[in-house]
C-alpha cells in the first residue's frame, strides 16, 4: 500500500496557462474526491467519483474545471485558462466501500500546490 | 457562521501539557472526523467517531451528539505534536459520502 499520491507536488503556471494534476488512490479504494485548500483554511471539496462515474460536482467548480476518472482507478483535474485565483493546494483522497457501514475515513494525498503568476 | 467551528485557532503550549482542541458543528452529521495537517500539505485521519469516545496512543477524541459538539484531547504533549488540527463532519443530509465539511483549523505548537 503506497498510500494516495498526486502529481506534481509544485505546479507554478502563468495566467491563462492550462494545467493538469494527477492522482493516484489506494488500489482497492472504489470512492475518489477532489478538495482545494487555500492558506489558512480547511479544505473546500470539488468532486467526487464513485469508482469511473463523477457523482458530484460542488459549484465551485467553475466551467473551466473538468476532472475525470476514465477507469475507475487514477483521476486527473484539468484547469483551463487559470487565473490568479486558482493558486492553492489541489488535494485528493480516496476510501473504501466498505460493507455494511457508510463511512469510511477518508486517506489524503500529499497534495499539489498550484501557483498562478 | 461556518457549519463546523473550531476554537481555538492557534495554541501554543509547552512539552507535556495535555491540550484540548474543540469543535462545535451546526448540521446534523454521519460522522465526524479528527485529521491533522503537518506543513508540506500531507493529511492524516486521526478519528472518525458518531458517538461516544475513541482513543489512539496520547489522543483521545469525543463527542456529544446532543450539544453538537467534539473535542480532541492530547496528553502529554511533544513538539513532533506540532501540526494543524482539522476537524470535518459528513452531513446527514443526503450528500454524497466524503463531502466532508471542515473546519478552519487549530495550529498547535508545541515548545520544548
Amino acid at each position: 500500500d503506497t498510500g494516495v499520491s498526486q502529481d506534481p507536488r509544485h505546479k507554478i503556471t502563468k495566467r491563462g496557462q492550462n494545467v493538469t494534476f494527477r492522482c493516484d488512490p489506494i488500489s482497492e479504494h472504489n470512492r475518489l474526491y477532489w478538495y482545494r485548500q487555500t492558506l489558512g483554511q480547511g479544505p473546500e471539496f470539488l468532486t467526487y467519483f464513485q469508482n469511473e462515474a463523477q457523482l458530484e460536482k460542488s459549484r465551485l467548480l467553475s466551467d473551466r474545471f473538468s476532472a475525470e476518472r476514465p477507469k475507475g482507478s487514477f483521476s486527473t483535474l484539468e484547469i483551463q485558462r487559470t487565473e490568479q485565483g486558482d493558486s492553492a493546494m489541489y488535494l485528493c483522497a480516496s476510501s473504501p466501500i466498505t460493507r455494511g457501514s457508510y463511512n469510511s475515513p477518508l486517506h489524503f494525498g500529499n497534495g499539489t500546490r498550484l501557483t498562478v503568476t | 457562521k461556518n457549519e463546523v467551528e473550531q476554537s481555538p485557532q492557534n495554541l501554543t503550549a509547552q512539552e507535556g501539557e495535555f491540550i484540548t482542541i474543540n469543535c462545535s458543528y451546526s448540521v446534523g452529521i454521519s460522522a465526524l472526523h479528527w485529521l491533522q495537517q503537518h506543513p508540506g500539505g500531507g493529511i492524516v485521519s486521526l478519528f472518525m467517531l458518531s458517538s461516544g469516545k475513541k482513543k489512539h496512543g496520547r489522543l483521545i477524541a469525543t463527542i456529544n451528539i446532543q450539544e453538537k459538539h467534539s473535542s480532541l484531547h492530547i496528553t502529554a504533549s511533544h513538539p513532533r505534536d506540532s501540526a494543524v488540527y482539522i476537524c470535518a463532519v459528513t452531513p446527514s443530509s443526503g450528500t454524497s459520502y466524503g463531502k466532508l465539511t471542515f473546519g478552519q483549523g487549530t495550529i498547535l505548537t508545541v515548545h520544548p
